[in-house]
């Protein structure tokens, strides 16, 4: 299986601040990485595929980039509603896995 | 629009076997590409992949629960179909069901989520 680890855990963050979250995965996955947000009481929601690729309708301040096995998310000028828990996917084999979660929280 | 909803008991008996419905609605899991699969996260916790399957019924399972799984699909009533035997206290998650617009793609759209406790 491939492990995706991501870090940190969590960050402290104010509104208007550059957050960038790191995922690494345990042996290459070419760009096979996609990148979510989810809310409390809430399904996960994809805002980046294919580790660099924008989903439809997903505010430009969130970029992925990456390839093999390092990929960043970076929030650009975090707002308000941002602040929520990101995972990381590795799609390109069989178990997909999860990395375990970054917490953006508010300083 | 892509829809999709899960649907099943809220709680259930140690041993027993769930079975969750997804049903979707907005595409067709007889498109070449597509797949639907299955994800869970415990209170709390991080998300585990289930079982996928795609438009051609080849299906792909955790290996960890590989042998408690099986996923089926209903293309003329826009369903898939998980059960997951023998239910233990710590099968207790949010359920979702999620669409695999591609082979190698991410899952693009997500249920809203199906809650399911094991408890005598």
């Amino acid at each position: 299986d491939i492990q995706m680890t991501q870090s940190p855990s969590s960050v402290s963050a104010s509104v208007g601040d550059r957050v960038t979250i790191t995922c690494r995965a345990s042996q290459g996955i070419s760009s096979w990485l996609a990148w979510y947000q989810q809310k409390p009481g809430k399904a996960p929601k994809l805002l980046i595929y294919e580790a660099s690729s924008l989903q439809s309708g997903v505010p430009s301040r969130f970029s992925g980039s990456g390839s093999g096995t390092d990929f960043t998310l970076t929030i650009n000028s975090l707002q308000p509603e941002d602040f929520a828990t990101y995972y990381c996917q590795q799609a390109n084999s069989f178990p997909l896995t999860f990395g375990g979660g970054t917490k953006v929280e508010l300083k | 629009q892509i829809t999709l909803k899960e649907s099943g008991p809220t709680l259930v008996k140690p041993t027993q076997t769930l079975t969750l419905t997804c049903t979707f609605s907005g595409f067709s899991l007889s498109t070449s590409g597509v797949g639907v699969g299955w994800i869970r996260q415990p209170p709390g916790k991080a998300l585990e992949w289930l079982a996928l399957i795609y438009w051609d019924d080849d299906k792909r399972y955790s290996p960890s629960l590989k042998s408690r799984l099986t996923i089926t699909k209903d293309t003329s009533k826009n369903q898939v179909v998980l059960t997951m035997t023998n239910m233990d206290p710590v099968d207790t998650a949010t359920y979702y069901c999620a669409q695999r617009p591609s082979v190698w793609g991410a899952f693009d759209i997500w249920g809203q989520g199906t809650m399911v406790t094991v408890s005598s």
